[in-house]
């Protein structure tokens, strides 16, 4: 069965550490891959996606996520944290065939960031 | 532009009672999808429209749940007789076409069946 696994529940950091929230899928091909945060109050937002190519993907504020193959993982990184950047971060996938763009979650990775 | 807006924001409903939500995608996005965020089961994928092809109804939990999108813009997701199982925070999504491109998201509908 196709899943998402997100380890961590729940990270703190110091706000200006390094982050690095992990992610590992389970499916048959490579999927597309995404990360998308929520802020308290606000709607899921993307970071950044991977379908194919470089396996080091840019996204916004910051972020970046580097897929893996060998080992099904889609690891999401930021090498200074703001405290703004709390909130909850979920990795999800979805089918390269059909085109339908259905995503699976992962259940998501909480970050609270300390002053 | 404006986003995709959803209403109610917040709806309290008494178990056994009928309930409608509402999703008012990006305009011109052809693709809306339905996901519904709970406590115990997390983010999951209910139902997904792409212009006038039949939607893939694959993620509605039972039959009380059904969804239709009227002149390919607004969706009303309905759940009937209401159980306290679906207590959650209802989302709407939109895409310009499916697949690849970026879903945005709307601010959701907080659902609570007494």
């Amino acid at each position: 069965a196709q899943s998402v696994t997100q380890p961590d529940i729940h990270i703190t950091v110091s706000e200006g550490a390094s982050l690095e929230l992990r992610c590992n899928y389970s499916y048959g091909a490579t999927p597309y891959l995404f990360w998308y945060v929520q802020s308290p109050g606000q709607g899921l937002q993307l970071l950044l996606k991977y379908f194919s190519g470089d396996t080091l993907v840019q996204g916004i504020k910051g972020f970046e996520a580097e897929f893996k193959r060998s080992q099904s993982s889609f690891n999401l990184r930021k090498p200074s944290v703001h405290w703004s950047d709390a909130a909850e971060y979920f990795c999800a996938v979805a089918s390269p065939s059909g085109n339908t763009g259905k995503l699976i979650f992962g259940q998501g990775t909480t970050l609270q960031v300390k002053p | 532009g404006a986003g995709v807006s959803q209403s109610p924001s917040n709806k309290v409903t008494e178990k056994g009672k009928d309930v409608e939500l509402r999703c008012d995608p990006i305009s011109g996005h052809t693709a809306l999808y339905w996901y519904r965020q709970s406590l115990g089961q997390g983010l999951e994928f209910l139902i997904y429209f792409q212009g006038n092809s039949a939607p893939d109804k694959s993620g509605l939990p039972s039959d009380r749940f059904s969804a239709e999108r009227t002149g390919g813009s607004v969706s009303t997701l309905t759940i009937q007789r209401t159980q306290q199982e679906d207590s959650a925070v209802y989302l709407c999504a939109s895409s310009s076409l499916a697949g690849v491109e970026t879903q945005y998201f709307g601010p959701g509908t907080r659902l609570l069946v007494l």
